[in-house]
């Protein structure tokens, strides 16, 4: 069975640029999250989504992050206009319960760099 | 401020050393969680404890939940250089189940 899986793997950009990133989860999972690390800081939280309905976004930094899982299958995260401070490793991560909680599993995530 | 501190924030040791990392924090968690990431993946979970002075092994890892639910341990036996990665320990929120996670502690085993 295919891992969670994500692209770009690195995705370079200007400050300014929109970039937008894909996360595949594995079959059948509905529950897809989404997790940011910032260089020299810990893995934080962006936002939940339960099959197509974002059940927490909490953690979005502003409104310059759009994410959106159409169908309940795969899942964009759309940065635009990008910022400096974007710079970090994003992870997406898709589990299988509904209820409770239950394990994540995490894809290699994709390393964007604003310069 | 960070609701999870790890340390050591790096650490490296040769191969058959024995060696601990911890996870601490001021606050109570029903649980808590250890990942361990290797480049270019994303974290992989090792184990979750959920009782109070818990112990789990995993071969030659040993993990423990402090007593009164605000601490955890890391323990590896005569480390090989396969142990090498970033090791997280991460709760789970009760209330909408994100995980928290510490800033991670680097560890290289040298051959």
């Amino acid at each position: 069975e295919a891992g969670v899986t994500q692209f770009p793997s690195h995705s370079v950009i200007e400050k300014g640029q929109t970039v937008t990133l894909r996360c595949d989860p594995i079959s059948g999972h509905d529950n897809l999250y989404w997790y940011r690390r910032v260089m020299g800081k810990e893995i934080k939280f962006l936002l939940h989504f339960v099959k197509e309905s974002k059940q927490d976004e909490s953690g979005m930094p502003n409104n310059r992050f759009l994410a959106e899982r159409t169908g309940g299958t795969y899942s964009t995260l759309k940065v635009q206009p990008a910022e400096l401070e974007d710079s970090g490793v994003y992870f997406c991560a898709s589990s299988q319960t509904l209820a409770g909680w239950d394990e994540q599993f995490f894809g290699p995530g994709t390393r964007l760099t604003v310069l | 401020t960070q609701l999870l501190e790890q340390s050591p924030q790096f650490l490296s040791i040769q191969e058959g050393e024995n060696l601990t990392v911890y996870c601490n924090s001021s606050s109570v968690f029903s649980s808590l969680q250890w990942y361990r990431q290797e480049p270019g993946e994303g974290p992989v979970l090792l184990v979750t404890v959920v009782t109070g002075g818990e112990v789990k092994k995993l071969k030659r890892l040993t993990f423990q939940f402090g007593d009164a639910r605000k601490d955890s341990s890391l323990h590896i036996t005569a480390a090989q250089p396969g142990d090498t990665g970033l090791y997280l320990c991460a709760v789970i929120m009760d209330s909408n189940y994100q995980l928290i996670w510490g800033a991670g502690t680097k560890l290289i085993i040298k051959p």
